[in-house]
């Protein structure tokens, strides 16, 4: 079955600098990858996904992930961070039946 | 905001009772599902429905059921509770376009403590 590793389980970045939180999925097939995020008490929203094509997708928020099927890999990125984007973030492959997420990254901005 | 509601939001039981969940959509979503989240594992999927009395198992549905009498409503069942599923219950919905039918919207969560 597919499986996602999400490496850090917590990250500490400065308000303003760059941001990559990484994801490693295992999957038989060309993957169906998601990134979605948590903020505390709420459920999950979707920021960005990638079925095919263009390997760099753009999401909300002004978040970007980039698909690497060499490392599989798909790593999320935002140039600037901002205080509001403390949070925690979570990878997912799948199908939508068989969806697999990763144990989640939280992120928190220092100011 | 979507409209999901979860029902209730907090609920403290025993062992061994049963214990109803409900999530409710104002979507007119063809699919919804439920996840269980727990530290260190993320979000896994416990059931699924993709149409009214449509329904199949996810990841991890042993000691679960659910329901879904109408388009709007789905309910998941703890038929005889254990501790081991003490836990946060996520409701999600979507509504496929071609091959794009992820979740989509999820609800606030139910925490679930079962003593």
């Amino acid at each position: 079955a597919q499986s996602v590793t999400q490496p850090d389980i917590h990250i500490t970045v400065s308000e303003g600098a760059s941001l990559e939180l990484r994801c490693n999925y295992s999957y038989g097939a060309t993957p169906y990858l998601f990134w979605y995020v948590q903020s505390p008490g709420q459920g999950l929203q979707l920021l960005l996904k990638y079925f095919s094509g263009d390997t760099l997708v753009q999401g909300i928020k002004g978040f970007e992930a980039e698909f690497k099927r060499s490392q599989s890999s798909f790593n999320l990125r935002k140039p600037s961070v901002h205080w509001s984007d403390a949070a925690e973030y979570f990878c997912a492959v799948g199908p939508n039946n068989d969806m697999r997420f990763g144990a989640g990254t939280r992120l928190t901005v220092k100011p | 905001d979507a409209g999901i509601t979860q029902s209730p939001r907090h609920k403290v039981t025993e062992t061994g009772t049963p214990v109803t969940l409900r999530c409710h959509q104002t979507e007119n979503h063809r699919y919804m599902y439920w996840y269980r989240q727990d530290p260190g594992h993320g979000l896994r999927l416990i059931h699924y429905s993709y149409g009214v009395k449509d329904t199949d198992k996810g990841e991890v549905s042993d000691g679960y059921s659910v329901s879904r009498s109408k388009t709007e409503d789905f309910l998941l069942t703890l038929e005889s509770a254990t501790s081991s599923q003490t836990s946060v219950y996520f409701c999600a919905i979507s509504e496929p376009t071609g091959t794009d039918n992820q979740p989509q919207h999820f609800g606030d969560g139910t925490r679930l403590s079962i003593l």
